[in-house]
């Protein structure tokens, strides 16, 4: 089946800084990502949706120029944390769709970042 | 109004007993529909589409109620690896897939 790899798995950065997290899927054309963010005990929050060759969407509350994303390729999506703080410490996943297979959204196995 | 709801629970299930639940939605153009099982700290996991018709694969079943705009998700013969929190997913007219908030499910010896 489709698979989505995302890296890295868990990360730790020191307040101030950027993290950049990648998302590649890995045996299907990726032209749509989308990015959600799940803090504790709540639900998967959708960011953006990634779009190949084009700028991303955002949804309403999120800020893209601190979360600032890429889509370069059919098979990479970059979400990168710009100027992190405290408060952005959370699991962080990516999903695509395999339009070439049954159409579903494949998901990432998610970045937890901690900002200290 | 969220756009997708779901009663957290924790509905707290004996093995071998049978557990349903419902996930409302608001958008009455939405899509598709899809349940979802995510362990602590993992990714989401698809455990099925749902359709008008209802669907059952083994244990499971799922239905979709397009008038009153719910799906529901039935759990047979619980056992305790179904333990989990379960996610409704819905897709909107542009393919973005919305989560509710998630029931979980604790099956007890």
């Amino acid at each position: 089946g489709a698979v989505v790899s995302q890296h890295p798995s868990r990360v730790i950065c020191k307040s101030g800084t950027s993290v950049k997290i990648e998302c590649r899927s890995l045996d299907f054309q990726a032209t749509t990502m989308f990015w959600y963010r799940q803090f504790p005990k709540q639900s998967l929050m959708l960011m953006a949706t990634s779009n190949e060759g084009s700028k991303a969407t955002y949804e309403q509350g999120v800020e893209k120029d601190k979360f600032l994303i890429n889509h370069a390729s059919l098979t990479l999506s970059t979400l990168t944390v710009t100027s992190a703080h405290p408060e952005d410490s959370s699991f962080y996943i990516c999903s695509a769709r395999d339009w070439g297979g049954q159409g579903l959204y494949t998901f990432g196995s998610g970045t937890r970042l901690t900002v200290v | 109004r969220k756009e997708v709801e779901q009663d957290p629970g924790p509905f707290n299930v004996p093995e071998g007993a049978t557990v349903a639940f419902n996930c409302t939605y608001s958008n009455s153009a939405s899509q598709s529909f899809f349940w979802y099982r995510q362990d602590c700290r993992k990714e989401p996991k698809l455990l099925m589409s749902v359709y008008s018709s209802g669907n059952e694969d083994g244990r499971f079943t799922a239905q979709l109620n397009r008038a009153s705009q719910y799906i529901s998700l039935l759990i047979r013969d619980s056992k305790l690896s179904d333990s989990a929190t379960y996610l409704c997913g819905i897709t909107d007219s542009w393919g973005k897939l919305q989560f509710g908030a998630g029931t979980q499910v604790v099956v007890t010896p």
